[in-house]
């Protein structure tokens, strides 16, 4: 158990919807990532945020947008869903940059 | 920029062999770390190393052991005595010490099946 949950652990919606994905990093981690893993990308860095502020983007659609609460957690919010955005999207956490990152058990997006 | 390279796709050997994944790198910074992640078939990622550029010794941690070569931009994981636990997809990954570039980049992994 890395001490990163996420939930939910599965979801199925339909295209041209929206879901919010949820993370609470370890306990003292500042930093929060999220990653999405798909068979034609891998694993591909979506956005980071320490202490509450963006630090930086990756590969991000304009479609989705995340956060990161004063408590800590962060949401990863997805819509206008697309079929392509199927995927598993990983948080991970760690005490602050360049540290190593402890990832949630991840979300599995089905899109239909 | 920064990219990361497991030219090995899929690697099958019989219990108790020894297994070398091979890891090779590029990136323009003097300053990096590069880890190695593990996903069993339950799907999540597990840490399992962090190492900094300016440290090239080699490191040994029960059946694993890590090689890390600056000359060749290599990271090499190998596994002795190799068990059917050990059935995962490995990941290589680097991080540059940038402010606002923290992030991970991953190679495409390894799927490493011990066979019984």
């Amino acid at each position: 158990d890395s001490g990163v949950t996420q939930t939910p652990k599965h979801l199925i919606t339909a295209t041209g919807q929206r879901v919010t994905l949820r993370c609470s990093p370890r306990s003292g981690d500042l930093s929060v990532y999220w990653y999405q893993q798909s068979l034609d990308q891998g694993l591909q860095f979506l956005i980071q945020y320490y202490n509450g502020e963006e630090r930086a983007k990756g590969n991000i659609l304009e479609r989705f947008s995340a956060q990161q609460f004063p408590d800590l957690h962060s949401e990863l919010n997805l819509s206008s869903l697309e079929l392509g955005d199927s995927a598993l999207y990983f948080c991970a956490s760690s005490v602050e940059g360049w540290y190593e990152q402890y990832f949630g058990p991840g979300t599995r997006l089905t899109v239909t | 920029a920064q990219k990361v390279t497991q030219a090995q796709t899929e690697i099958s050997v019989v219990e108790k062999e020894d297994v070398t994944l091979d890891c090779v790198y590029e990136t323009r910074d003097t300053t990096y770390y590069l880890f190695w992640y593990k996903q069993p078939p339950s799907g999540e990622l597990v840490f399992l190393i962090r190492r900094n550029s300016f440290d090239e010794q080699n490191e040994i941690s029960g059946r694993y052991s890590w090689n890390f070569q600056k000359s060749t931009s290599s990271f090499n994981f190998t596994i002795t005595a190799s068990q059917v636990v050990d059935s995962a997809v490995y990941f290589c990954a680097l991080s540059e010490v940038n402010f606002g570039n923290e992030k991970l980049t991953f190679g495409t992994g390894t799927r490493l099946t011990i066979i019984p």
